[in-house]
């Protein structure tokens, strides 16, 4: 069975004051992870796909990377209006798609 | 509006009465999703059509709980004798194409907030 976990489960952090999210997971021949932004109240918003170890991609003040066994997403100088849930999903060989619980980001001005 | 739409956004309903919640995908996306998110917790995967034909639905928690897609497009997820348990917000997502394809991301709407009292 496909497994997400995502930490820390909450994070706050100053204005400028650059981290990362984790995402580790297991998947039975891995076809696609995902991250996505969700703000209270709304469906969750597409950000990054990455496919292969190595990978890297680039957002404004986001970048994802990947690993054979996690994934990163590395915030750069967040500002308040980053504040929202980042949740991982990953796309295994089964065609399911499965979730982690997310990460509750607030920046603090 | 070239998003996902849902329909109603939200539901109030008594336990063992029946309820439809609507989702209207974007335009050209053959694959689409519904999922169950429970406060605090990610999205769980409950069904896939690809085009009209469920391709997975693995996640349905049981048999009160049926979807349909009979044009390829707008697609519908009935609830039978609602349970307390049922309460959660429902989201829907389209993709170009299946999971297992390189124009898998998926694109959500808004959802539905189903509450069984």
């Amino acid at each position: 069975e496909d497994q997400v976990t995502q930490s820390p489960e909450a994070l706050r952090l100053q204005e400028g004051e650059s981290s990362s999210l984790n995402c580790s997971y297991t998947v039975s021949g891995l076809r696609g992870l995902f991250w996505y932004r969700q703000d209270p109240g709304k469906g969750p918003e597409f950000l990054f796909t990455l496919y292969s170890a190595g990978e890297e991609k680039e957002k404004e003040r986001l970048k994802a990377t990947l690993t054979k066994k996690e994934s990163f997403l590395h915030i750069t100088a967040p500002k308040p209006e980053d504040s929202a849930t980042y949740l991982c999903a990953v796309v295994g060989g089964y065609q399911k798609v499965t979730f982690g619980i997310g990460t509750k980001l607030q920046v603090i001005p | 509006g070239a998003g996902v739409s849902q329909t109603p956004s939200n539901k109030v309903t008594e336990k063992g009465k029946y309820v439809e919640l609507r989702c209207d995908p974007i335009s050209g996306h053959t694959a689409l999703y519904w999922y169950r998110q429970s406060l605090g917790q990610g999205p769980e995967f409950l069904i896939y059509f690809q085009g009209t034909g469920a391709a997975d639905d693995s996640g349905l928690p049981n048999d009160r709980f049926f979807a349909v897609r009979p044009e390829g497009s707008v697609s519908t997820l009935k609830i039978q004798r609602t349970e307390r348990g049922d309460s959660a917000v429902y989201l829907c997502a389209s993709s170009l194409s299946g999971p297992l394809s390189s124009y898998n991301e998926q694109f959500f709407g808004p959802g539905t907030r189903l509450t069984v009292l």
